[in-house]
């Protein structure tokens, strides 16, 4: 089973629609992020979160937010998509300590019409 | 602000050595970390470097020098699963920041 799952894997919405991706880890990690990634611009951090209480902007968070439910679960927020949100989006872990490793999850491939 | 440079892309040929390098400029600075991402696929990861120096891990190995703000992935014995994307990464202050990639080309 994957340590790091999201859902859904593919989406395809129109503009003005709200939209939530969800995240949810097994790895009992305290770290999690979210990013997107659009070709040419590598990965782009939008929020983090280090503990359940803890939620933190990225580079790109405007038209974003988050919601950590728990440990475990960190989703992610378009309340009104528009097409430049089109690409993937990734979620990650990491454990509070060591060389901040990160796992990533799967990928959501997001369609904004 | 915080920036980190490498090549867009590099190509190879299969059995020989390749060097990937970056450079970064950021506000703190904690570890350089590499992952590979292959088509359609997540990133992995592949090694951090907190401290200068040359860091193995099998035929991969990733190099640091802070004084230079610069690091570089060295992959050896090239094989054509290695075809894929590289990102560096560095850590500052209290976030992880990543380069565009490096796209590794590989030919028979």
């Amino acid at each position: 089973d994957a340590d790091v799952t999201q859902t859904p894997r593919n989406r395809i919405t129109k503009t003005g629609k709200r939209i939530m991706l969800e995240c949810s880890q097994t790895k009992g990690h305290d770290r999690m992020y979210w990013y997107r990634q659009d070709p040419g611009l590598g990965l782009r951090l939008i929020y983090y979160s280090f503990d359940v209480k803890d939620i933190n902007k990225g580079e790109i968070s405007d038209g974003y937010s988050v919601s950590r439910q728990a440990q475990a679960k960190f989703s992610l927020s378009l309340e009104s998509a528009i097409p430049n949100q089109t690409a993937l989006y990734f979620c990650a872990t990491s454990a509070l300590a060591g060389g901040d490793e990160q796992f990533f999850g799967p990928g959501t491939r997001l369609t904004v019409l | 602000g915080q920036s980190l440079e490498q090549p867009s892309e590099v190509t190879a040929v299969e059995g020989a050595i390749v060097q990937i390098n970056c450079t970064y400029q950021t506000s703190g600075f904690y570890g350089l970390s590499w992952y590979q991402q292959h088509d359609g696929g997540a990133p992995t990861f592949l090694s951090y470097n907190a401290l200068d120096g040359l860091e193995e891990t099998g035929r991969f190995s990733s190099f640091l020098s802070r004084s230079d703000s610069y690091g570089y992935l060295l992959l050896q014995e090239l094989q054509m699963k290695d075809s894929a994307s590289y990102f560096c990464a560095v850590k500052g202050d209290d976030k992880i920041i990543f380069g565009k990639g490096t796209r590794l080309h590989i030919l028979p």
